[in-house]
C-alpha cells in the first residue's frame, strides 16, 4: 500500500485479471484522488472521491474510501496491457487548497 | 481535449545558472500549480497560484524559486541559481473548481 514512509508496491498480473492497490494516509482530508503515470510521462487524473463518499465508480475503476481507517483502495477490473503504469493516490487536505500529498505509487504491469 | 502544455521537455544546465520553465494551463482554469518529482521519489508539491498571487508554498519553494503569470496564458517557474539537487521532473498543473488537477507532461531538469 502507499503511505508516506512505505516503499512503493509492484503488481504483476495477467490481462483480464483485476488489480487492487491500497493507499493509507495520516491527516484529515477533503478528498482523495487517484492518478496514473506512464513511464516518463505526466500524471493523468483517474478519479476523485470526497471525504463523505465511501465508494465511487468510473468505467473499469472502483475506488473505496474508509476515513475511519484513513485508507483507500483502487480496483481496476478486467485489466488490459494499456493499464500498465504507476498509480498514485493523492490526498487533498481538509482545508482544501489542492495541495496534494502524493503516495509513492504502485507499479502495475499487465502481461498480455 | 484541452491540455496543459510545458516547455522545454528537457533542459540541461550548469549549477548556478538560472532556469525558467514554462507552462500554458488550460484556458478557463483559475488555479495553477507546480509539483516536482525527483527520480524514483514521490511527487512533491511546490506552489499553488490563484488570482495572480501565491496561495500556498511548500518548504521546498525557497527564495531561489519564483512563479509568475506574465500574461493571460503563461505560468512560469524560475529557479534563480540551480543546485544539483534541483534535478527533477517539474510538473505544471491547473484546475477549475472541481478539485481534480490536470497535469502537463513535465519538464525534465538536469543540473550538472
Amino acid at each position: 500500500s502507499q503511505q508516506g514512509e512505505e516503499d512503493p508496491q509492484a503488481l504483476s498480473i495477467q490481462e483480464g485479471e483485476n488489480a487492487t492497490m491500497n493507499c493509507s494516509y495520516k491527516t484529515s482530508i477533503n478528498n482523495l484522488q487517484w492518478y496514473r503515470q506512464n513511464s516518463g510521462r505526466g500524471l493523468v487524473h483517474l478519479i476523485l472521491i470526497r471525504s463523505n463518499e465511501r465508494e465511487k465508480h468510473s468505467g473499469r475503476l472502483r475506488v473505496t474510501l474508509d476515513t475511519s481507517k484513513k485508507s483507500s483502495s483502487l480496483l481496476i477490473t478486467a485489466s488490459r496491457a494499456a493499464d500498465t503504469a504507476s498509480y498514485f493516490c493523492a490526498t487533498d487536505p481538509f482545508y482544501g487548497n489542492n495541495r496534494l500529498a502524493f503516495g509513492k505509487g504502485n507499479q502495475v504491469v499487465v502481461i498480455p | 481535449e484541452p491540455e496543459v502544455t510545458q516547455t522545454p521537455s528537457h533542459q540541461v544546465t550548469q549549477m548556478g545558472q538560472e532556469v525558467i520553465l514554462r507552462c500554458v494551463p488550460i484556458s478557463n482554469h483559475l488555479y495553477f500549480y507546480w509539483y516536482r518529482q525527483i527520480l524514483g521519489q514521490k511527487v512533491e508539491f511546490l506552489v499553488s497560484f490563484y488570482n495572480n498571487e501565491i496561495s500556498e508554498k511548500s518548504e521546498i519553494f525557497d527564495d531561489q524559486f519564483s512563479v509568475e503569470r506574465p500574461d493571460g496564458s503563461n505560468f512560469t517557474l524560475k529557479i534563480r541559481s540551480t543546485k544539483l539537487e534541483d534535478s527533477a521532473m517539474y510538473f505544471c498543473a491547473s484546475s477549475g473548481t472541481a478539485g481534480e488537477l490536470f497535469f502537463g507532461e513535465g519538464s525534465r531538469l538536469t543540473v550538472l
